[in-house]
């Protein structure tokens, strides 16, 4: 079954700081990758999708993520974290077949200190 | 652009009350879908349906009914609410695979 992990619950790191939110996912296809954004009492943002080619993707509010294959991951970063990166940030594996299903990875929430 | 529209926002049941999410869509997509939000197991999905007059089943569809008689319209019912179904419910839609998938922007549900 299509499956996503996001090891770490929460991540702290000081403003300025550089960035990377781990992402792994399990699908037997070549799958399409998102990482969503979403603030506190808020919908999800779209921060960027991978559906072929270039396997570095670049997305808004600075965000970047890597698709590599050979280890199943799709890793979020970001050179330098401003305070109101702090949110939850969610990947997803999409096009499942059967209805081009999004499945969810847990959240990763990242707290950021001055 | 309305994009993809919930209502209620928010809304307070009694155990055993019945109620109906609805969720509209303005940008003619075919597929539509309903999750659930979760402290820590990020978004599960309910129901999702491939265009009109057509329902499937999600990862988690037990408690809850869909309709979609209108290409543009998916509703959500929960025959009698229980306390488990407290979450926050998101509406989402997509032209079809390969494509992006656009939520809304949540309806929060508290069952007492």
């Amino acid at each position: 079954a299509q499956s996503v992990t996001q090891p770490d619950i929460h991540i702290t790191v000081s403003e300025g700081a550089s960035l990377e939110l781990r992402c792994n996912y399990s699908y037997g296809a070549t799958p399409y990758l998102f990482w969503y954004v979403q603030s506190p009492g808020q919908g999800l943002q779209l921060l960027l999708k991978y559906f072929s080619g270039d396997t570095l993707v670049q997305g808004i509010k600075g965000f970047e993520a890597e698709f590599k294959r050979s280890q199943s991951s799709f890793n979020l970063r970001k050179p330098s974290v401003h305070w109101s990166d702090a949110a939850e940030y969610f990947c997803a594996v999409g096009g499942v077949s059967g209805g081009n299903k999004l499945v969810f990875g847990a959240g990763t929430i990242l707290r950021v200190k001055s | 652009n309305a994009g993809v529209t919930q209502t209620p926002k928010f809304r307070v049941l009694k155990t055993g009350q019945s109620m109906t999410l609805l969720c509209a869509q303005d940008m003619n997509h075919e597929y539509m879908y309903w999750y659930r939000q979760d402290p820590g197991m990020g978004l599960r999905l309910i129901h999702y349906s491939v265009g009109e007059g057509t329902t499937a089943k999600g990862e988690v569809p037990d408690g809850y009914n869909v309709s979609r008689l209108k290409k543009q319209n998916f509703l959500l019912g929960l025959e009698s609410a229980a306390p488990s179904q407290t979450s926050v419910y998101f509406c989402a839609s997509t032209r079809g695979s390969g494509n992006t998938i656009y939520f809304g922007e949540g309806s929060w549900l508290t069952v007492v």
